[in-house]
């Protein structure tokens, strides 16, 4: 079983709709969790940093962590065409482990 | 603001030459400066890390090397490439906040 587990997609959305991006992981000692969007042939792009349980709000992006189900999400309000790009999700362990373990990443088109 | 640079951009090569994939950071000091490769349907592949100069920490063993010869550079290395060698490269930073920053990536295809 792997760490942290993500739906590759492809997922198709229309323009306006709400997104929701998943990652599930296995280790209950990840504390630390992040969201990367990555477009095409670019370095990934970080989104949004939560520690622990809780939501976290930034514009049209939310991110939502479940310690109890091991399950972390991205939510993705009005969604745009330029949102189309492949998303990642990080966590880690304890801070200053030095080691982040990614998700394979969604694909995400939003059609105009 | 802070920055990461990495070049080249674009990278081909032959089965057999050597490498070398150069990637520096602006605007901070003494970061932790991380190597991974990343591969379709894979995610992203530790390949190392640094926290100074130096100090380099391997995670997989393979063909290729890290070195920090100074506090914002961090080189990526190979004596000769094998074709499994072929990849997107991507250099990142991380300040103690726990989050990582990355760099543009270099494609590599080794032929």
């Amino acid at each position: 079983q792997k760490e942290v587990e993500q739906d590759p997609g492809p997922l198709s959305v229309p323009e306006g709709a709400i997104v929701s991006l998943n990652c599930t992981y296995s280790n209950s000692a990840f504390q630390y969790f992040m969201w990367y969007r990555q477009y095409s042939r670019k370095g990934p792009e970080l989104l949004m940093y939560t520690y622990s349980s809780g939501n976290k709000e930034d514009g049209r992006f939310t991110a939502q962590v479940d310690k109890s189900s091991k399950y972390i999400s991205l939510f993705i309000r009005d969604s745009q065409p330029s949102d189309s790009a492949t998303y990642l999700c990080a966590m880690s362990t304890t801070s200053g482990t030095y080691k982040y373990i990614f998700g394979t990443g969604t694909r995400l088109k939003v059609l105009a | 603001s802070q920055t990461i640079h990495q070049w080249p951009a674009t990278l081909v090569q032959p089965v057999g030459s050597p490498l070398s994939l150069e990637c520096t950071v602006e605007g901070t000091s003494n970061p932790n400066l991380y190597w991974y490769r990343q591969a379709a349907g894979r995610g992203l592949q530790l390949l190392f890390y640094s926290v100074g100069i130096g100090q380099i920490s391997s995670e997989v063993p393979q063909n290729l090397s890290a070195s920090r010869p100074q506090d914002r550079q961090f080189i990526l290395s190979s004596k000769k490439l094998l074709l499994s060698d072929s990849g997107f490269y991507l250099c990142a930073w991380e300040d103690g906040t726990d989050t990582q920053y990355f760099g543009p990536g270099t494609r590599l295809t080794v032929l």
